[in-house]
């Protein structure tokens, strides 16, 4: 247990669905980030919170719904999603003393989703 | 933008020998971190070695370690004695220097260790 946990592990659902996907960080961290891992592709950057606050949005589509209620909880809110965007969906915190101080980057488990 | 770039999608090593993953990145940030993580089949994404772009030194950790080459902007892991449980996807990241900042991944290569 990394102190990132993410809920559910998998996930199967139609492209009409609507589903959430949890992660939950208990480290004290103060940003969270939603990456998406495809097969034979680079970790992609999906959403970043600081202190709560989204920071940045790499260019995803709108049927993605990011939500940060507090520090310590991330969610990613699906609907009406496609066949592509079955992947693994990674959720990692981090936090930084200041500039030039080492990060601490800690990731969860992931949740496989697959899109039916 | 920064980029990183893992040239070997796949390689294998025997027991106890030793490998070396490459990794190239291109920034034009002078200050940066590099890391190397390892993603065993549990999905877990483990951070095996960590690098400081205005140390000289090479990082290194038991088994692990990499050489970094600041003006080649090349950062290779080198694991010695392989293991068994070494095997996993291995991926190359950059990370800037100040704040709470996003790592930018390689694709990965994938190593496994053959008895």
């Amino acid at each position: 247990e990394t102190g990132v946990t993410q809920t559910p592990r998998h996930l199967v659902m139609g492209m009409t669905n609507k589903k959430s996907l949890k992660c939950e960080q208990h480290l004290g961290h103060n940003a969270m980030y939603w990456y998406k891992q495809s097969a034979k592709k680079p970790l992609e950057l999906m959403f970043v919170y600081n202190f709560k606050e989204q920071t940045e949005n790499n260019s995803v589509p709108s049927r993605f719904s990011p939500e940060c209620p507090n520090s310590s909880h991330l969610f990613l809110h699906l609907h009406t999603l496609q066949p592509e965007d079955s992947a693994l969906y990674l959720c990692a915190s981090s936090q930084a003393g200041g500039p030039g101080q080492v990060v601490s980057y800690t990731f969860g488990s992931g949740t496989r989703l697959t899109v039916v | 933008a920064q980029t990183v770039t893992q040239s070997q999608p796949e390689m294998s090593v025997q027991e106890a020998e030793t490998v070396t993953l490459s990794c190239t990145y291109d920034t034009s940030e002078s200050n940066y971190y590099l890391f190397w993580y390892k993603q065993p089949p549990s999905r877990q994404m483990i951070l095996v070695i960590r690098q400081e772009a205005y140390k000289q030194q090479n990082a290194t950790e038991n088994r692990f370690s990499v050489n970094f080459q600041k003006a080649a902007k090349s950062f290779s892991l080198k694991i010695s004695d392989s293991q068994l449980g070494d095997t996993a996807m291995y991926f190359c990241a950059f990370m800037m220097y100040s704040g709470n900042t996003p790592l930018v991944f390689g694709k990965g290569t994938r190593l496994s260790v053959i008895a």
